[in-house]
């Protein structure tokens, strides 16, 4: 089954803990993107890859890190986490643009302490 | 800042009612999705519009593109409860940023 895929679903942590999300995708897809999603703001993009080994910064890069070594995979990580990064996280995937529909994993709800 | 405001940001209707979302920018975009979202799930793709003037059905569902590439509507005839849901449009901005709108909550009630 054709799926993005993101680990944990549901993040509980303190400040400061580094922390990585997951997000893996089957469709050998080349555009991948990382989101935000806060009540009344929609969806924010925090980075964005066009293919291996690119990637770039979304509007709301500051505090997320991330790297596409592999083209299945790409993880968000959170170095050392604050309290204004609690949200709900979406990954998606395109087969090469961000034109092109977009694939959503299934979220992962983060809270930091 | 949004790039694309999108109004009215709820909506509450009765079953059979119609209604119409708008999202607006004052930027130009080469083509303007719409994706529905529900509850505990990720956004899905409902449309893509790419043509100036473009008008797109999908069921009970028209999607119009702005003459200009600037704006686009939703119109959902006829509502029903299963359109419920978190409606929101996206643009593509500069070398691959993708950008959303605040989205539009649509509420329906039988």
């Amino acid at each position: 089954e054709a799926q993005v895929t993101q680990n944990p679903r549901y993040l509980i942590t303190v400040t400061g803990k580094k922390l990585t999300v997951t997000c893996s995708q089957n469709m050998n897809h080349e555009y991948m993107s990382w989101y935000r999603q806060d009540p009344g703001l929609g969806l924010r993009q925090i980075y964005y890859s066009m293919n291996v080994e690119v990637t770039d910064k979304g509007d709301v890069p500051e505090g997320y890190k991330v790297s596409r070594k592999e083209k299945r995979n790409f993880p968000l990580i959170l170095e050392s986490p604050s309290p204004n990064q609690t949200s709900l996280y979406f990954c998606a995937s395109s087969l090469a643009t961000p034109t092109d529909t977009q694939y959503f994993g299934p979220g992962t709800r983060l809270t930091v302490l | 800042t949004q790039l694309l405001e999108q109004s009215p940001q709820f909506l509450s209707i009765q079953e059979g009612e119609n209604l119409t979302v708008y999202c607006n920018s004052s930027s130009v975009f080469s083509s303007l999705q719409w994706y529905r979202q529900e509850p505990g799930e990720g956004p899905v793709l409902l449309v893509t519009v790419v043509t100036g003037g473009e008008v797109k059905k999908l069921k009970r569902l028209t999607f119009q593109f702005g003459d200009a590439r600037k704006d686009s509507s939703l119109h959902i005839t006829a509502a029903q409860p299963g359109d419920t849901g978190l409606y929101l449009c996206a643009g593509a901005g500069s070398w691959g940023k993708l950008q959303f709108g605040a989205g539009t909550q649509v509420v329906v009630t039988p």
